[in-house]
């Protein structure tokens, strides 16, 4: 069964408007991961947030993380057609062994 | 040399092939996976190597098979496949052994997609 659940599992937006996508997940985690996967690719890391972190940024990304509401987001700001991807939380839990298990993701589309 | 590389890219197979999925990483990381991936899917567990040694086993059917044979090769073979077995099987890496307090970031490769007629 999945650990993360991803909302919403589709975004629509013009370039230029910022993105946001939520991870939810059930158990205690060491951490969280996001990662983009384009169309029929391999994923690509983009940020790790440790549970005792609440804020990471990285370029153009923001990623919060609440664990007492066992949840995370990502925010894409200023989008680029070149950021239409399936973006994957994925979540490493100690009551999993440390296995990383992958959210449905969120199917983003950027329109020019 | 941060890649991991699969071969081939492209699979077709009939149900009573033998073929083998190969992957490759040249970045010393310590642990190696095997992801499935149906479309509009996320990834799905099916294999981990740490250190060499299987550590992992995501109850997959015998018909698939994983191999390491040393530290930068991971192999999947394949025999008597079935239609649903059709994906995209995505490896990866890590740089720490599996099972370590921080799981890291994986890196994968691009994939290889399998199409069993």
């Amino acid at each position: 069964s999945q650990q993360g659940e991803e909302d919403p599992q589709a975004l629509s937006i013009q370039e230029g408007e910022n993105a946001t996508m939520n991870c939810s997940y059930k158990t205690s985690i060491n951490n969280l991961q996001w990662y983009r996967q384009n169309s029929g690719r391999g994923l690509v890391h983009l940020i790790l947030i440790r549970s005792n972190e609440r804020e990471k940024h990285s370029g153009r990304l923001r990623v919060t993380l609440d664990t007492s509401k066992k949840s995370s987001s990502l925010l894409i700001t200023a989008s680029r057609a070149a950021d239409t991807a399936s973006y994957f939380c994925a979540t490493a839990s100690k009551a999993a062994g440390n296995k990383l298990t992958f959210g449905g993701g969120t199917r983003v589309l950027v329109k020019p | 040399d941060t890649e991991v590389t699969q071969t081939p890219k492209h699979l077709v197979m009939g149900m009573t092939n033998k073929k083998s999925l190969k992957c490759e990483q040249h970045m010393g990381h310590r642990a190696m996976y095997w992801y499935k991936q149906k479309a509009k899917k996320p990834p799905e567990l099916m294999f981990v190597y740490s250190y060499e040694k299987l550590s992992i086993n995501e109850s997959v059917p015998s018909r698939f098979s994983p191999e390491c044979p040393n530290s930068s090769l991971l192999n999947l073979h394949l025999h008597a496949l079935q239609p649903e077995d059709s994906a995209l099987y995505l490896c990866a890496s890590s740089q720490e052994g599996y099972g370590t307090a921080n799981t890291g970031e994986l890196f994968f490769g691009e994939g290889s997609r399998l199409t069993v007629l």
